[in-house]
């Protein structure tokens, strides 16, 4: 069985830099994509972005001047950086594994930025 | 603002059937495969709908899906108390270049 774990700090100040890692653990790595997803409190979800297991990236243009994600296909990996935050990127961040019919989700870790 | 319209919310009572709509545009729905996510307060997204009116493996076919232009609909029948929780269409945007979210319905049973 699939696992998606996510860690990261939890608690930035304006103007820091999000960095927030998922570890893949079981199964393939290849032929997924691997995104990120955010809910604000009491908001509904957005996409930040995703990457393939080869590397290529696409991003919400909303967001894409301040993100970049990465992926460590010899770990496992996938990351997720959002610089220069301010309070409106307070939220719960998932990280997941998609694929047509598969659809494999972190656990989720609040945000919360804050000076 | 999302670019997928949703209904803020929906109810219906226990045995019921439902049905929550997803209005989109050429640029998402009309050119592109829908996805629906139910969300339950507190955990992940579980993905309940793929390409349109796929279920994935586990998921009851109480749950169905179903595309017709540029609008995507939900259908929950047989209501059931565990089905409260908040339900998301998606699909990829050409003009964007990456999906999109509809705002999310609130689904009651009451």
């Amino acid at each position: 069985q699939v696992q998606l774990q996510q860690w990261g700090a939890g608690l930035l100040k304006p103007s820091e830099t999000l960095s927030l890692t998922c570890a893949v653990y079981g199964g393939s790595f290849s032929n997924y994509f691997y995104s990120w997803i955010r809910q604000p409190p009491g908001k509904g979800l957005e996409w930040i972005g995703e990457i393939s297991h080869s590397g290529s990236a696409n991003y919400n243009p909303s967001l894409k001047s301040r993100v970049t994600i990465s992926v460590d296909t010899s770990k496992k990996h996938f990351s997720l950086k959002v610089t220069s935050v301010t309070a409106a990127d307070t939220a719960v961040y998932y990280c997941a594994r998609e694929n047509d019919d598969v659809s494999d989700w972190g656990q989720g870790t609040l945000v919360t930025v804050s000076s | 603002q999302s670019m997928l319209t949703q209904p803020p919310s929906a109810s219906g009572t226990p045995g019921q059937r439902v049905s929550i709509s997803c209005s989109g545009d050429n640029s998402n729905i009309g050119d592109n495969y829908v996805y629906w996510y139910q969300k339950l307060p507190g955990t992940a997204p579980k993905l309940l709908i793929y390409k349109n009116n796929q279920r994935p493996s586990g998921v009851p076919d109480r749950f169905s899906g179903s595309k017709s232009g540029t609008s995507a609909s939900l259908a929950i029948s047989g209501l059931r108390s565990e089905d409260e929780a908040d339900y998301y269409c998606a699909a990829w945007d050409d003009n964007l270049s990456g999906q999109v979210f509809g705002g999310g319905t609130k689904l009651t049973v009451l």
